[in-house]
C-alpha cells in the first residue's frame, strides 16, 4: 500500500550506531505499529501507539525507542545498534474502533555487522 | 501472552493441489484475521472471521473459524503459482483490538 511509506527501506550498520527508522502514512489512520520479522517467527510488535500522545510496549521493546511526531508518522530508533537486531521492520496503521485491520508499510532491511 | 500455533510451517504442492493451513489457541479467542506475504513483500489483509463456526469464502480460498472459537483454517483448492507466499494467521482475544500474528505458513506451488 503507498499509502503507507518507510525509509530507508535498506540499511546497512555497524554494531554500537544509532539507527532511526522512519515510517509515515496518508490513509488518516490513529493507530500505528512497528514490527519486526525474523524468518520463521512470523511478526512481532515492538512498540504501538493509539493516538499522538500515547506509546506502548509492545511484546519485545528492548534495545528500541519510538516517537509519534504527528498522526501521521511513527519512527523507531535503535539507540546502540547490535547484530541481533538484523531484520525485517515493518511498519502497520490500523483505523481503531475495533479489532485492528492493518495496513502494512514495504519494509526495511536492517543489517547490523 | 497469548499462544498461537500455526501449522505446518511450509508445505510443498503441486499446481492444482489443495492446500491447507491450521491456527490453534490455548484461549478462547475474539476474532481472527488471516494475512498474505508475498515473497519480498509485505503483509496484506485477507478476511476477518468473528462469529462461532463462521464459512467465508474468497474465489479459491475457503476460511473457517472453529466452534469453540480456539482454531481457524485457509484452505485453498487447486492451487496456482499466484498463491506463493506465506500465511498468517493473526488473532485477538480478551478485550484487546491489537492482532497476534502466527508464525505462518509459507506455500510453495511447483507449475
Amino acid at each position: 500500500d503507498a499509502d503507507v511509506t518507510q525509509t530507508p527501506r535498506n540499511r546497512i550498520t555497524k554494531t554500537g550506531k544509532r539507527i532511526m527508522l522512519e515510517c509515515s502514512q496518508t490513509k488518516g489512520h490513529d493507530r500505528m505499529y512497528w514490527y519486526r520479522q525474523d524468518p520463521g517467527l512470523g511478526l512481532q510488535l515492538i512498540y504501538y501507539s493509539f493516538d499522538v500522545k500515547d506509546i506502548n510496549k509492545g511484546e519485545i521493546s528492548d534495545g528500541y525507542s519510538v516517537s509519534r511526531q504527528a498522526q501521521a508518522k511513527f519512527s523507531l530508533s535503535l539507540e546502540s545498534a547490535i547484530p541481533n537486531q538484523t531484520a525485517l521492520y515493518f511498519c502497520a496503521t490500523a483505523l481503531g474502533g475495533g479489532p485492528d485491520t492493518q495496513y502494512f508499510g514495504p519494509g526495511t532491511r536492517l543489517t547490523v555487522l | 501472552g497469548q499462544q498461537v500455533m500455526q501449522i505446518p510451517q511450509y508445505q510443498h504442492v503441486q499446481e492444482g493441489e489443495d492446500f491447507t493451513t491450521y491456527c490453534n489457541s490455548s484461549t478462547t479467542l475474539s476474532n481472527i484475521q488471516w494475512y498474505k506475504q508475498r515473497p519480498g513483500g509485505h503483509p496484506v489483509f485477507l478476511i476477518q472471521l468473528v462469529k462461532s463456526g463462521e464459512v467465508k469464502k474468497q474465489k479459491r480460498l475457503t476460511f473457517q473459524f472453529g466452534e469453540a472459537k480456539k482454531n481457524s483454517s485457509l484452505h485453498i483448492t487447486a492451487t496456482q503459482t499466484t498463491d506463493v507466499g506465506t500465511y498468517f494467521c493473526a488473532p485477538t482475544s480478551g478485550g484487546s483490538y491489537i492482532p497476534t500474528f502466527g508464525r505462518g505458513t509459507s506455500l510453495i506451488v511447483h507449475p
